[in-house]
């Protein structure tokens, strides 16, 4: 069983959808990390996040430490959002990447 | 201000060569991050340095394989004797220190053939 399992492993939402992905951990963590990976490969940092819940912009991010589970979410969604999601969990020195989700969001 | 950058962005090398990827952090960034993604797999952590020291290199997949940092700054991996499934995708993240969020360098792809 991999430590970090995310699900769904792929996703394909209409323009606007309410989206959710899950991010689900078997290791004890310092901080639990959201990133973005874009087509052409480059990764942005989304989130990190201890407890909780952070927002940016259409984006939120939640975490339940005791569950040892968290979920992104995306409002409105807009096909440039487009990209693989992945989620990372971290002691101070290193991360546990999830596989990733790809999301498709169709116009 | 300038982002975290890496170089070669591609590199292709025969098996049995030595290869060098380097890595420059973000200006006052203390803490650095090496990761391979190899075609069609995830992300895998290699080595993380803190200053120039490495207190975690439990990553790195075989004693061909060593990094360094100097001057707190740019960072080398260098790969002996590549093996083909070397080929992947190397990046390089900084951070102003270990609690604080990564900042993801564009990558190198290293191809060896």
């Amino acid at each position: 069983k991999n430590e970090v399992e995310q699900s769904p492993q792929n996703l394909t939402a209409q323009e606007g959808e309410f989206i959710t992905i899950n991010c689900s951990y078997s290791v004890g963590i310092s901080a639990l990390h959201w990133l973005q990976q874009h087509p052409g490969g480059g990764i942005v940092s989304l989130f990190m996040l201890s407890s909780g819940k952070k927002k940016h912009g259409r984006l939120i991010a939640t975490i339940n430490i005791q569950e040892k589970h968290s979920s992104l979410h995306i409002t409105a969604s807009h096909p440039r959002d487009s990209a693989v999601y992945i989620c990372a969990v971290g002691s101070a020195r290193q991360l546990t990447f999830g596989s990733g989700t790809q999301l498709t969001v169709l116009p | 201000g300038a982002g975290v950058s890496q170089s070669p962005s591609n590199k292709v090398t025969e098996k049995g060569k030595d290869v060098e990827l380097r890595c420059d952090p973000i200006s006052g960034h203390t803490a650095l991050y090496w990761y391979r993604q190899s075609l069609g797999q995830g992300l895998e952590f290699l080595i993380y340095f803190q200053g120039n020291s490495a207190p975690d290199k439990s990553g790195l997949p075989s004693d061909r394989f060593s990094a360094e940092r100097t001057g707190g700054s740019v960072s080398t991996l260098t790969i002996q004797r590549t093996q083909q499934e070397d080929s992947a995708v190397y990046l390089c993240a900084s951070s102003l220190d270990r609690s604080n969020e990564q900042y993801f360098g564009p990558g190198t792809r290293l191809t060896v053939t």
